[in-house]
Protein backbone atom coordinates (compact mmCIF):
# COMPACT_ATOMS: atom_id res chain seq x y z
CA UNK A 1 0.00 0.00 0.00
CA UNK A 2 1.90 3.44 -1.08
CA UNK A 3 1.70 5.88 0.83
CA UNK A 4 0.98 9.22 0.00
CA UNK A 5 2.76 10.24 -3.39
CA UNK A 6 3.58 13.92 -4.21
CA UNK A 7 5.00 15.23 -7.19
CA UNK A 8 7.45 16.42 -8.44
CA UNK A 9 9.82 16.40 -5.46
CA UNK A 10 11.43 19.33 -6.38
CA UNK A 11 10.02 22.25 -9.00
CA UNK A 12 12.05 25.50 -9.64
CA UNK A 13 9.55 28.25 -11.28
CA UNK A 14 10.77 32.10 -12.57
CA UNK A 15 8.55 34.94 -11.14
CA UNK A 16 5.27 34.84 -12.80
CA UNK A 17 4.73 31.47 -14.12
CA UNK A 18 2.31 28.71 -12.43
CA UNK A 19 3.00 26.39 -10.36
CA UNK A 20 1.04 22.88 -10.10
CA UNK A 21 1.48 20.74 -7.21
CA UNK A 22 0.23 17.16 -7.53
CA UNK A 23 -0.96 14.64 -4.55
CA UNK A 24 -2.38 11.37 -4.60
CA UNK A 25 -3.44 10.09 -1.87
CA UNK A 26 -3.36 6.47 -0.27
CA UNK A 27 -5.47 4.35 -1.27
CA UNK A 28 -9.04 4.30 0.56
CA UNK A 29 -8.32 7.69 1.82
CA UNK A 30 -10.85 10.43 0.21
CA UNK A 31 -9.96 13.45 2.40
CA UNK A 32 -6.66 15.18 1.62
CA UNK A 33 -4.45 18.29 3.26
CA UNK A 34 -2.47 20.86 2.54
CA UNK A 35 0.17 22.75 4.15
CA UNK A 36 2.90 25.17 3.63
CA UNK A 37 5.98 25.33 5.59
CA UNK A 38 8.41 28.40 5.10
CA UNK A 39 12.08 27.83 5.94
CA UNK A 40 12.83 27.48 9.38
CA UNK A 41 9.10 27.78 10.26
CA UNK A 42 6.57 25.27 11.15
CA UNK A 43 3.66 23.68 8.91
CA UNK A 44 0.95 26.03 8.45
CA UNK A 45 -2.62 24.60 7.15
CA UNK A 46 -4.01 25.70 3.59
CA UNK A 47 -7.16 23.84 2.72
CA UNK A 48 -8.73 20.11 3.38
CA UNK A 49 -10.99 18.64 0.66
CA UNK A 50 -12.80 16.11 0.05
CA UNK A 51 -13.55 14.35 -3.15
CA UNK A 52 -14.93 16.86 -5.59
CA UNK A 53 -15.52 19.55 -2.09
CA UNK A 54 -13.39 22.34 -0.40
CA UNK A 55 -14.16 21.54 2.97
CA UNK A 56 -11.99 24.34 4.96
CA UNK A 57 -9.89 26.95 2.47
CA UNK A 58 -9.61 29.07 5.70
CA UNK A 59 -5.22 28.99 5.42
CA UNK A 60 -5.43 29.54 1.72
CA UNK A 61 -4.17 32.80 0.32
CA UNK A 62 -6.74 34.79 -0.94
CA UNK A 63 -5.10 35.47 -4.38
CA UNK A 64 -3.11 33.17 -6.90
CA UNK A 65 -3.82 30.04 -5.05
CA UNK A 66 -6.51 27.26 -5.57
CA UNK A 67 -7.15 23.95 -4.76
CA UNK A 68 -8.88 20.86 -6.49
CA UNK A 69 -9.75 17.42 -5.73
CA UNK A 70 -11.41 15.82 -8.41
CA UNK A 71 -13.32 12.49 -8.47
CA UNK A 72 -10.77 10.99 -10.68
CA UNK A 73 -6.85 11.53 -10.61
CA UNK A 74 -4.90 13.34 -7.94
CA UNK A 75 -5.52 16.72 -6.17
CA UNK A 76 -3.99 19.49 -7.33
CA UNK A 77 -2.70 22.55 -5.46
CA UNK A 78 -2.25 25.43 -8.31
CA UNK A 79 -0.61 28.47 -7.93
CA UNK A 80 -0.63 31.54 -10.24
CA UNK A 81 2.16 34.13 -11.03
CA UNK A 82 4.14 33.00 -8.52
CA UNK A 83 6.36 34.87 -6.76
CA UNK A 84 9.48 34.81 -4.16
CA UNK A 85 7.88 34.26 -1.36
CA UNK A 86 5.99 31.65 -2.39
CA UNK A 87 9.10 29.79 -2.32
CA UNK A 88 8.46 26.86 0.49
CA UNK A 89 8.08 23.41 0.84
CA UNK A 90 4.36 22.47 0.37
CA UNK A 91 3.04 18.99 2.26
CA UNK A 92 0.40 16.93 1.28
CA UNK A 93 -1.73 14.89 3.70
CA UNK A 94 -4.30 12.06 3.60
CA UNK A 95 -7.13 10.68 5.63
CA UNK A 96 -9.74 7.69 5.83
CA UNK A 97 -12.35 9.56 7.61
CA UNK A 98 -10.99 13.58 8.37
CA UNK A 99 -11.36 12.55 12.06
CA UNK A 100 -7.84 10.70 13.74
CA UNK A 101 -4.59 11.33 12.56
CA UNK A 102 -3.48 11.91 9.10
CA UNK A 103 -0.14 10.76 6.93
CA UNK A 104 1.79 13.58 5.19
CA UNK A 105 3.46 13.16 1.71
CA UNK A 106 7.68 13.95 1.34
CA UNK A 107 6.30 17.32 0.22
CA UNK A 108 7.07 19.20 -2.88
CA UNK A 109 10.01 21.92 -2.46
CA UNK A 110 9.13 24.73 -4.59
CA UNK A 111 11.73 27.84 -5.52
CA UNK A 112 11.03 30.65 -7.45
CA UNK A 113 13.70 32.22 -8.58
CA UNK B 1 -3.34 29.42 17.79
CA UNK B 2 -0.62 25.84 18.15
CA UNK B 3 -2.67 26.05 21.60
CA UNK B 4 0.73 24.24 22.85
CA UNK B 5 4.08 25.26 24.33
CA UNK B 6 7.09 23.28 23.90
CA UNK B 7 10.75 23.97 24.68
CA UNK B 8 12.41 24.69 21.48
CA UNK B 9 15.30 22.24 21.72
CA UNK B 10 16.52 19.48 23.67
CA UNK B 11 19.84 16.74 23.99
CA UNK B 12 19.32 13.68 24.66
CA UNK B 13 21.95 10.87 25.52
CA UNK B 14 21.74 7.85 22.42
CA UNK B 15 20.35 4.79 24.65
CA UNK B 16 18.20 6.98 26.92
CA UNK B 17 15.24 7.74 27.46
CA UNK B 18 13.88 10.73 25.72
CA UNK B 19 10.94 12.86 27.58
CA UNK B 20 9.56 15.63 25.52
CA UNK B 21 7.78 17.76 27.89
CA UNK B 22 4.29 19.89 26.55
CA UNK B 23 2.14 22.19 27.96
CA UNK B 24 -1.43 22.48 26.87
CA UNK B 25 -3.62 24.34 29.89
CA UNK B 26 -6.42 25.47 27.68
CA UNK B 27 -7.20 21.82 26.19
CA UNK B 28 -11.03 21.44 25.96
CA UNK B 29 -12.62 18.00 27.57
CA UNK B 30 -13.48 16.81 23.53
CA UNK B 31 -9.63 17.84 22.20
CA UNK B 32 -6.78 14.72 21.47
CA UNK B 33 -3.47 15.11 21.88
CA UNK B 34 -0.97 14.38 18.87
CA UNK B 35 2.42 14.08 18.82
CA UNK B 36 4.28 13.99 15.03
CA UNK B 37 7.79 14.58 14.22
CA UNK B 38 9.38 15.86 11.11
CA UNK B 39 12.78 14.47 10.13
CA UNK B 40 15.24 17.29 8.07
CA UNK B 41 12.53 18.45 6.35
CA UNK B 42 10.41 15.27 5.02
CA UNK B 43 6.87 14.97 5.59
CA UNK B 44 5.59 14.84 9.25
CA UNK B 45 5.31 11.23 10.58
CA UNK B 46 2.80 9.87 12.96
CA UNK B 47 3.69 8.85 16.06
CA UNK B 48 1.36 8.55 18.74
CA UNK B 49 -2.10 10.21 20.05
CA UNK B 50 -4.55 10.23 23.03
CA UNK B 51 -7.53 11.59 25.05
CA UNK B 52 -6.94 10.95 28.80
CA UNK B 53 -5.24 7.81 29.55
CA UNK B 54 -1.72 7.28 28.95
CA UNK B 55 -0.73 5.23 25.29
CA UNK B 56 2.06 3.32 24.32
CA UNK B 57 2.86 2.09 20.57
CA UNK B 58 5.78 0.61 18.91
CA UNK B 59 7.31 3.63 18.40
CA UNK B 60 6.74 5.73 21.73
CA UNK B 61 4.70 6.16 24.89
CA UNK B 62 2.68 9.22 25.74
CA UNK B 63 1.73 10.23 29.38
CA UNK B 64 -1.05 12.78 29.95
CA UNK B 65 -2.03 14.28 33.39
CA UNK B 66 -4.75 14.00 34.96
CA UNK B 67 -5.89 17.14 34.48
CA UNK B 68 -5.11 17.11 31.15
CA UNK B 69 -2.82 20.31 30.85
CA UNK B 70 0.01 18.60 30.13
CA UNK B 71 1.79 15.56 28.67
CA UNK B 72 5.14 14.02 27.91
CA UNK B 73 6.40 11.97 25.02
CA UNK B 74 8.36 9.44 25.97
CA UNK B 75 10.56 7.38 23.19
CA UNK B 76 12.29 4.68 25.62
CA UNK B 77 15.69 3.71 23.91
CA UNK B 78 16.54 7.18 21.80
CA UNK B 79 19.10 6.69 18.56
CA UNK B 80 20.79 8.73 16.58
CA UNK B 81 17.57 8.46 13.55
CA UNK B 82 15.46 9.98 16.82
CA UNK B 83 16.85 13.24 16.13
CA UNK B 84 13.98 15.33 14.57
CA UNK B 85 11.42 18.07 15.11
CA UNK B 86 8.85 17.04 17.76
CA UNK B 87 5.14 18.34 17.31
CA UNK B 88 2.62 18.29 19.99
CA UNK B 89 -0.60 19.22 18.82
CA UNK B 90 -4.43 19.65 20.20
CA UNK B 91 -7.04 18.45 17.82
CA UNK B 92 -10.96 18.12 18.11
CA UNK B 93 -10.88 14.05 17.43
CA UNK B 94 -14.30 13.40 16.11
CA UNK B 95 -15.39 16.79 14.49
CA UNK B 96 -14.54 16.50 10.45
CA UNK B 97 -12.17 18.83 9.15
CA UNK B 98 -10.28 20.39 11.73
CA UNK B 99 -6.60 20.71 10.88
CA UNK B 100 -3.90 20.40 13.02
CA UNK B 101 -1.99 23.50 14.33
CA UNK B 102 1.93 23.05 14.17
CA UNK B 103 3.23 25.19 16.30
CA UNK B 104 7.65 25.40 16.59
CA UNK B 105 7.67 22.35 18.34
CA UNK B 106 10.86 20.84 20.33
CA UNK B 107 14.44 20.14 18.37
CA UNK B 108 15.75 16.79 19.73
CA UNK B 109 19.44 15.89 18.85
CA UNK B 110 20.46 12.64 19.92
CA UNK B 111 23.60 12.42 20.90
CA UNK B 112 25.92 9.71 20.64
Amino acid sequence: NAGVMQNPRHLVRRRGQEARLRCSPMKGHSHVYWYRQLPEEGLKFMVYLQKENIIDESGMPKERFSAEFPKEGPSILRIQQVVRGDSAAYFCASSPDGILGYTFGSGTRLTVV
Amino acid sequence: DAKTTQPPSMDCAEGRAANLPCNHSTISGNEYVYWYRQIHSQGPQYIIHGLKNNETNEMASLIITEDRKSSTLILPHATLRDTAVYYCIVRVGRNTGNQFYFGTGTSLTVIP
